[in-house]
């Protein structure tokens, strides 16, 4: 059974359009996060979410919207997309409100690609 | 601000060899620490951390508060060990900070 779920796994769109990804997780987890990894492989933290409720922004533009229907799910939607969200994002949740020695769990990312 | 260095991108050694991952971190609180590895085309999974002191895979990671550093190594490099390496920062604000990667490649 996969832990966190991410859907799509490609998505290559072309410039200004709008897109979502989505992310589910059957872990009873509290808390989901999503991350971005860049052209360099560096991996950036993006959002947090505790039972639905926003944690952590961390200066992402505004196009990007996070969206928690439950605990389970965090979606991003992405508005007007631009060349340089392209990149792999991660979704991933972690137990307990996301408290210090708790592991996270990732997805399998998804390769957003613009043209 | 809290900052983990990898200062290596690529490490190539061959199969049996001795391997270390360097690892740096910056931090002023008291930090905790991450090894994640990226098997190709795998997901991010955890390979250890520092608070449990365990070896995974025969993968051992020591903090060093001194140094402030916290290098992953193993005696005898295996080509299944072939992936990525990211080092890990727990910040207190319920997310990680992650080094840049490194990417270890053992030869036959």
């Amino acid at each position: 059974d996969t832990a966190v779920s991410q859907t799509p796994k490609y998505l290559v769109t072309q410039m200004g359009n709008d897109k979502s990804i989505k992310c589910e997780q059957n872990l009873g987890h509290d808390t989901m996060y999503w991350y971005k990894q860049d052209s360099k492989k560096f991996l950036k933290i993006m959002f947090s979410y505790n039972n639905k409720e926003l944690i952590i922004n961390e200066t992402v533009p505004n196009r990007f919207s996070p969206k928690s229907p439950d605990k389970a799910h965090l979606n991003l939607h992405i508005n007007s997309l631009e060349l340089g969200d392209s990149a792999v994002y991660f979704c991933a949740s972690s137990p307990q409100g996301g408290a210090r020695n708790q592991p996270q769990h990732f997805g399998d990312g998804t390769r957003l690609s613009i043209l | 601000a809290q900052r983990v260095t990898q200062p290596e991108k690529l490490l190539s050694v061959f199969k049996g060899a001795p391997v270390e991952l360097k690892c740096n971190y910056s931090y002023s609180g008291s930090p905790e620490l991450f090894w994640y590895v990226q098997y190709s085309r795998q997901r991010l999974q955890l390979l250890l951390r520092h608070i449990s002191r365990e070896s995974i895979k025969g993968f051992t990671a020591d903090l060093n508060k001194g140094e402030t550093s916290f290098h992953l190594k193993k005696p005898f490099a295996q080509e299944e060990d072939s992936a990525m390496y990211y080092c890990a920062l727990y910040t207190g604000r319920r997310a990680l900070t992650f080094g840049s990667g490194t990417r270890l490649q053992v030869q036959p």
